[in-house]
């Protein structure tokens, strides 16, 4: 079935230590976004790209980048992840023409 | 600046019973489209029920159904016939049309009790 993935489902990685996320999606959809989704609370938009076109929240930390080589992958990468930063990083689609978004089962990141 | 909040942090309803969540939003947008998601404790969300806002008409899908107050930006989700399967964050979410920019609320933890 087509879908969006996400690796790995749990995620353990150190203070300070990089660490990247992926998603992958089968939908041929042109807009992917990376959420923070602490617990209790909303999911938080991080970034989105429109194609190759990258939108960067204006709140989102710097710690946090972002790559999408191609249509189907996009990649969170945190570069010095804290201790603020564990949470549930979900990846979303969408398609042009199509206001519902299609998640991936999340990515739990844990930092030690 | 848009904004969605749900003031129900949690609540819970026998199986076989009607529940209604609420949702409110603020916005200066004319058109735009309202959703309900589910995050069941597996974590992946799917889409419940979706309202474009020059639709008067409430939409229903199923045992879901909204109720959709424009003037007053109140969108609330009712759920009828409760099954322990909607045991779930329910996430009132909202998009201007045109934009990519999803806002979520903060969620209602909804159990289903046996």
């Amino acid at each position: 079935d087509a879908m969006v993935i996400q690796n790995p489902r749990y995620q353990v990685t150190q203070f300070g230590k990089p660490v990247t996320l992926s998603c992958s999606q089968t939908l041929n959809h042109n807009v992917m976004y990376w959420y923070q989704q602490k617990s209790s609370q909303a999911p938080k938009l991080l970034f989105h790209y429109y194609d190759k076109d990258f939108n960067n929240e204006a709140d989102t930390p710097d710690n946090f980048q972002s790559r999408r080589p191609n249509t189907s992958f996009c990649f969170l990468d945190i570069r010095s992840p804290g201790l603020g930063d564990a949470a549930m990083y979900l990846c979303a689609t969408k398609d042009r023409g199509n206001e519902k978004l299609f998640f991936g089962s999340g990515t739990q990141l844990s930092v030690l | 600046a848009q904004t969605v909040t749900q003031s129900q942090p949690e609540m819970s309803v026998q199986e076989a019973e009607t529940v209604t969540l609420s949702c409110t939003y603020d916005t200066s947008e004319n058109n735009y489209y309202l959703f309900w998601y589910k995050q069941p404790p597996s974590r992946q969300m799917i889409l419940v029920i979706r309202q474009e806002a020059y639709k008067q008409q409430n939409a229903t899908e199923n045992r879901f159904s909204v109720n959709f107050q424009k003037a007053a930006k109140s969108f609330s989700l009712k759920i009828s016939d409760s099954q322990l399967g909607d045991t779930a964050m329910y996430f009132c979410a909202f998009t201007a049309s045109g934009t990519y920019k999803y806002i979520f609320g903060t969620g209602t933890r909804l159990k289903v009790l046996a």
